[in-house]
């Protein structure tokens, strides 16, 4: 009920095209859907997220498709650059009784941008 | 810079010690929570505390304990340490509106 299952694990695209991460969660409870990007020895960072009452969110190159009936998201990063290699996680959020939320994390993609 | 500070940056111990890392959340947050990352384990909920009351246990090891301040900061404390917990440990802060913020973590190497 927890999980969040996140594929590919890992992705290499060529420079200029688009990267394409999937993820799945089963709560419904889940009310936020954050991406993160993570670089090697940093933390992650917030890259775009979205609520469940929207169906696409943009953000310059980055786009959250999101199909609540299916209970899935994904993360399109178009015109794919190689400063874009990172690992990339999916997370939903849920409120905590008492205040605060909780993330549940996806495992992660390891995505290459070849040139 | 996140706003989220977490000090040290790196810990080099031995096996058997105990070290104390600290975490301030960002200005305003009320809640901290605990990450442990290992290369093949991911990105592991230990702990979530919200104004000072521990809120939920994820996967935390008995020998690992932490605490939030009155003046909200945090530390995670990890005793008897052994070979397996050398990991990066990360905290982050939370808002209803924007969700976790990271801070850039401490690199624990037991040796």
């Amino acid at each position: 009920q927890q999980q969040v299952k996140q594929s590919p694990q890992s992705l290499i695209v060529q420079k200029g095209g688009i990267s394409i991460i999937n993820c799945a969660y089963e709560n419904t409870a889940f009310d936020y859907f954050p991406w993160y990007q993570q670089f090697p020895g940093k933390g992650p960072a917030l890259l775009i997220a979205i609520r469940p009452d929207v169906s696409e969110k943009k953000e310059g190159r980055f786009t959250i498709s999101f199909n609540k009936s299916a209970k899935q998201f994904s993360l399109h990063i178009m015109d794919s650059q190689p400063g874009d290699s990172a690992t990339y996680f999916c997370a939903a959020s849920m409120r905590i009784t008492g205040g605060g939320n909780k993330l549940t994390f996806g495992t992660g993609t390891q995505l290459k941008v070849e040139l | 810079d996140s706003g989220v500070t977490q000090t040290p940056k790196h810990l080099i111990t031995a096996t058997g010690q105990r070290v104390t890392l600290r975490c301030s959340p960002r200005s305003g947050d009320l809640s901290v929570y605990w990450y442990q990352q290992s290369l093949d384990q991911g990105l592991q909920f230990l702990i979530h505390y919200y104004n000072g009351e521990e809120r939920a246990k994820g996967n935390i090891l008995e020998r690992f304990s932490a605490q939030q301040f009155p003046d909200l900061h945090s530390e995670l404390n990890l005793s008897s340490l052994e070979l397996g917990d050398s990991a990066l440990y990360f905290c982050a802060s939370s808002d209803p509106l924007y969700g976790y913020t990271f801070g850039s973590g401490t690199r624990l190497t037991v040796v």
